[in-house]
């Protein structure tokens, strides 16, 4: 069954620390995005990958950066978090490059979120 | 911009009626448009995509959706509620000018009363 694995379903950090939040999949999917889900504002997108060690700034990416070492692995980093930054983060994955000029739709795999207060 | 409008943050049902979810694109040019379903404490999963195969699209647990063009819209329909429906739907747009982009709308929490 294809799986988005994300480390940590829910966590509590300080203003100022800096936090990690992982992501698997076990798919071999090229793409792998991270998003944030707000209240009211749906899913806004921080960053994406579509290769190993390649990524792409999305709608929100302050505060935020990203490292793929690995095909399978999408970190997503807060170098020193804040209350702001407080939210759901979502990660996903897939297997077409997300394109209307493509015969194939892209469909996202997602995980189960991440829950991160920010104290 | 493209953008998605899901018009209604909450829609309230009962059991049996019929379940129908607003969704509006802005685009010149017809995309591809998704729905997505979010169940209490889980990730999305996709609950149908429309790809210009045909303008009525149907999904999983009964859902379907009809593109419009005309309408800019791509409503959400199932003919008889569930209590199992109860989630949060999210529409999505991948525009024909975007290479990397999935725009989501804001999203509609679906309840089902008994």
């Amino acid at each position: 069954d294809v799986k988005v694995t994300q480390s940590s379903r829910y966590l509590v950090k300080r203003t100022g620390e800096k936090v990690f939040l992982e992501c698997v999949q076990d798919m071999d999917h090229e793409n792998m995005f991270w998003y944030r889900q707000d209240p009211g504002l749906g899913l806004r997108l921080i960053y994406f990958s579509y290769d190993v060690k390649m990524k792409e700034k999305g709608d929100i990416p302050e505060g935020y950066s990203v490292s793929r070492e690995k095909k399978e692995r999408f970190s997503l980093i807060l170098e020193s978090a804040s209350t702001n930054q407080t939210s759901m983060y979502l990660c996903a994955s897939s297997s077409v490059v997300p394109s209307g000029g493509q015969a194939g739709a892209n469909v996202l795999t997602f995980g189960a979120g991440s829950r991160l207060t920010v104290l | 911009a493209q953008s998605v409008t899901q018009l209604g943050s909450h829609v309230s049902v009962s059991e049996g009626a019929l379940v129908l979810l607003r969704c509006n694109y802005s685009s010149s040019v017809p995309p591809y448009l998704f729905w997505y379903v979010q169940y209490p404490n889980q990730g999305l999963q996709l609950l149908l995509k429309y790809t210009s195969a045909a303008t009525l699209v149907k999904g999983i647990n009964g859902f379907e959706a009809e593109f419009k063009k005309s309408e800019t819209s791509f409503h959400l329909t199932k003919p008889s509620a569930h209590m199992s429906d109860a989630a949060e739907y999210f529409c999505a747009v991948i525009p024909w000018s975007s290479a990397s982009k999935i725009i989501f709308g804001s999203g509609t929490r679906l309840s089902i009363r008994p």
